[in-house]
């Protein structure tokens, strides 16, 4: 099974920060990897397929880079509906499809 | 714009079974994979399978497999997920979710909570 690992587990970022969250897989998952943020009481939503390919109506602030088994999501400059949980997910190996285990973007 | 809606919270003893609808509106499932994913109170996202309704082909997750049944409806608007054998663990909130054939997730219902008690 592709295990993958994020980090930091919680991330405390001031509002207009920027934000670096890391996701690793643990054989390379190619460019095959999503980014979803997830706020409390709601579905997760899609921000980044591909690596690094934005899904439609999200915004420019949010980009994904990394290829093979290590990805980043960068939040260029935090507004205060950012603060979720994010989950990357990868989708070259299956079954199963496979989570990381969340970082959490909270205030500072 | 694709819509997905669950059906409502269910309270489930040991031992039973659930069974969960996701409806969608605005578009079809044609061409895309309708998967099932849970969220245990506190927890990361798991996978639990997929269904492709044009053809019908399923893929389980292996914890799953002997436990869960996704179906799907010829109309490929509606898919149900079916969770035997129910232990206090799967209490969840359990969304469906729609993505390509690539098999991310691209729509979410809103949600499902299953709560397994004796």
């Amino acid at each position: 099974e592709m295990v993958m690992t994020q980090s930091p587990a919680t991330l405390s970022v001031s509002p207009g920060d920027r934000a670096t969250l890391s996701c690793r897989a643990s054989q390379s998952v190619s460019n095959n990897l999503a980014w979803y943020q997830q706020k409390p009481g709601q579905a997760p939503r899609l921000l980044i397929y591909g690596a690094s390919t934005r899904a439609t109506g999200i915004p420019a602030r949010f980009s994904g880079s990394g290829s093979g088994t290590e990805f980043t999501l960068t939040i260029s400059s935090l507004q205060s509906e950012d603060f979720a949980v994010y989950y990357c997910q990868q989708y070259n190996y299956w079954p199963p499809l496979t989570f990381g285990g969340g970082t959490k973007v909270e205030i500072k | 714009q694709m819509q997905l809606v669950q059906s409502g919270a269910e309270v489930k003893k040991t031992g039973s079974s659930v069974k969960v609808s996701c409806k969608a509106s605005g578009d079809t499932f044609m061409y895309r994979n309708l998967h099932w994913v849970r969220q245990a109170p506190g927890q990361a996202l798991e996978w639990m399978g997929w269904i492709t309704p044009f053809n019908g082909d399923t893929n389980y997750a292996q914890k799953f497999q002997d436990r869960v049944t996704i179906t799907g409806d010829t109309s490929m608007t509606a898919a149900y997920m079916e969770l035997s054998s129910l232990r206090s663990e799967d209490t969840a909130m359990y969304f469906c979710a729609v993505g390509p054939l690539d098999n991310y997730f691209g729509y979410w219902g809103q949600g499902t909570l299953v709560t397994v008690s004796s």
